[in-house]
């Protein structure tokens, strides 16, 4: 029964490459979020998605990054032309109609 | 613009006595509260919700107390152990039906000492 799976659980990537970060949900949830922390903050809301839909991307920076999860395979968060600003840790979280779980997260350093 | 506020960023207790965590919320249209607790290198790990239609929710050592009125929720731990030790989200959300987009607090790191 395994839980909210993320890999890498670590990422350094230079200042202008593409980040991938990937998550697989508990098995029978259909409801995926991604959230970000900074150091000394809370975790934010970024983007909401079930199959193949963005339901809601209200916490989403307006360029540079975008998300998915297709039919088949994980949840990607893809980050293009990373920043400096970029570097923290990325949570994924699932439900179905329940409390959401979450995964370990990536932590991202840009360098 | 903070919605979910909790203004103690750290907290030190004994083995053995209770630790309250405090959480205060602006928005009157967050109808279902949740803690997290949360080590370091990991993810959050649910603890315990409660619905804006009650007022208490115990489960064991944890129980959560909401005020609506005063837009504040608690979280008492009793008896607190060492394992209790690790950062401690409140979070809201604005529909109990989808528990996953969710306003997290800043923290608090609570540390129980032997």
């Amino acid at each position: 029964n395994a839980g909210v799976m993320q890999n890498p659980r670590h990422l350094v990537r230079r200042r202008g490459q593409e980040a991938r970060l990937r998550c697989s949900p508990m098995k029978g949830h259909s409801h995926v979020y991604w959230y970000r922390q900074l150091p000394e903050e809370g975790l934010k809301f970024m983007v909401y998605l079930q199959k193949e839909n963005i339901i809601d991307e209200s916490g989403m920076p307006k360029e540079r990054f975008s998300a998915e999860f297709p039919k088949e395979g994980p949840s990607i968060l893809r980050i293009q032309q990373v920043v400096r600003g970029d570097s923290a840790a990325y949570f994924c979280a699932s439900s179905q109609n329940t409390e959401a779980f979450f995964g370990q997260g990536t932590r991202l350093t840009v360098v | 613009d903070q919605q979910v506020k909790q203004n103690s960023p750290s907290l030190s207790v004994q083995e053995g006595r209770i630790s309250i965590l405090n959480c205060d919320y602006t928005n009157s249209m967050f109808d279902y509260f949740l803690w997290y607790k949360k080590y370091p290198a990991e993810g959050p790990t649910f603890l315990i919700s409660i619905s804006s239609i009650k007022d208490k929710n115990e489960d064991g050592r944890f129980t959560v107390f909401l005020n609506k009125s005063a837009k504040h929720l608690s979280l008492h731990i009793v008896p607190s152990q060492p394992g209790d030790s690790a950062v401690y989200f409140c979070a809201a959300s604005g529909a109990s039906s989808n528990t996953g987009k969710l306003i997290f607090g800043q923290g608090t790191t609570l540390q129980v000492k032997p």
